[in-house]
């Protein structure tokens, strides 16, 4: 799976949006983005991904860029209880087999919703 | 939304003790499931993965006779760690994903596990 890379740490004002950005420059085309968080001694939330147009759901949207080389996930209006670890992972998808890659996890973003 | 439920959330025992953790999709069937260990301040690490009713891949490093998982439904998998030593305290956790090609995983609430 290609490697990402994230800034170590953001801080965001509450009821900002929160840009996180992710350099994915390695990706293949059959690669997704996804994107998860981890609020402390909580296990990984499932926030969104994609793979080459952008997407929106009821916690985020995604922004991937043309060439596919990086994407930023935007909270629209960051709350406190938004402050977690934030990874940015692409995977492997085999869409006619059962060939999966592996979510890999990095040290992802810490982001700091202050008020 | 897709839920992973895992038990104990904690466990504090002593040294040589095997201790199982229970993993379950409760909404949906898990033909993927995945083992991961997150020491403090680290990121996540992949110990294995599991499919049902086959033998787990392990991770290179991660000792199989060590870390039992049983995957025999689609529904639930277990982890055991055999004679569990201080060093083997960590958060571990579950994530579980459907046979459906570009679905994401989900994941527990992770166990915290202690060992004295």
């Amino acid at each position: 799976d290609a490697k990402t890379t994230q800034p170590p740490s953001m801080d965001c004002a509450e009821g900002r949006a929160a840009n996180l950005p992710c350099n994915h420059s390695t990706i293949s085309g059959n690669e997704y983005v996804y994107w998860y968080r981890q609020i402390h001694s909580q296990g990984p939330q499932y926030i969104i991904h994609g793979l080459k147009n952008n997407e929106t759901n009821e916690m985020a949207s995604l922004i991937i860029t043309e060439d596919r080389k990086s994407s930023t996930l935007i909270l629209p209006h960051a709350t406190l209880r938004d402050t977690a670890v934030y990874y940015c992972i692409v995977r492997l998808f085999n869409a006619g087999g059962t060939s999966y890659g592996k979510l890999t996890f990095g040290q992802g973003t810490i982001l700091t919703v202050h008020p | 939304g897709a839920v992973v439920s895992q038990h104990p959330s904690r466990v504090i025992c002593k040294s040589g003790t095997s201790v199982k953790i229970e993993c379950r999709s409760l909404d949906f069937q898990a033909t993927t499931m995945f083992w991961y260990r997150q020491f403090p301040k680290q990121s996540l690490m992949l110990m294995a993965t599991s499919n049902e009713g086959s033998k787990a891949t392990y991770e290179q490093g991660v000792e199989k006779d060590k870390f039992l998982i049983n995957h025999a439904s689609l529904t639930l998998s277990t982890l055991t760690v055999t004679s569990a030593h201080p060093e083997d305290s960590s958060f571990y956790i579950c994530s579980a994903r459907s046979g459906q090609s570009n679905q994401p995983q989900h994941f527990g609430d992770g166990t915290r596990l202690s060992i004295l």
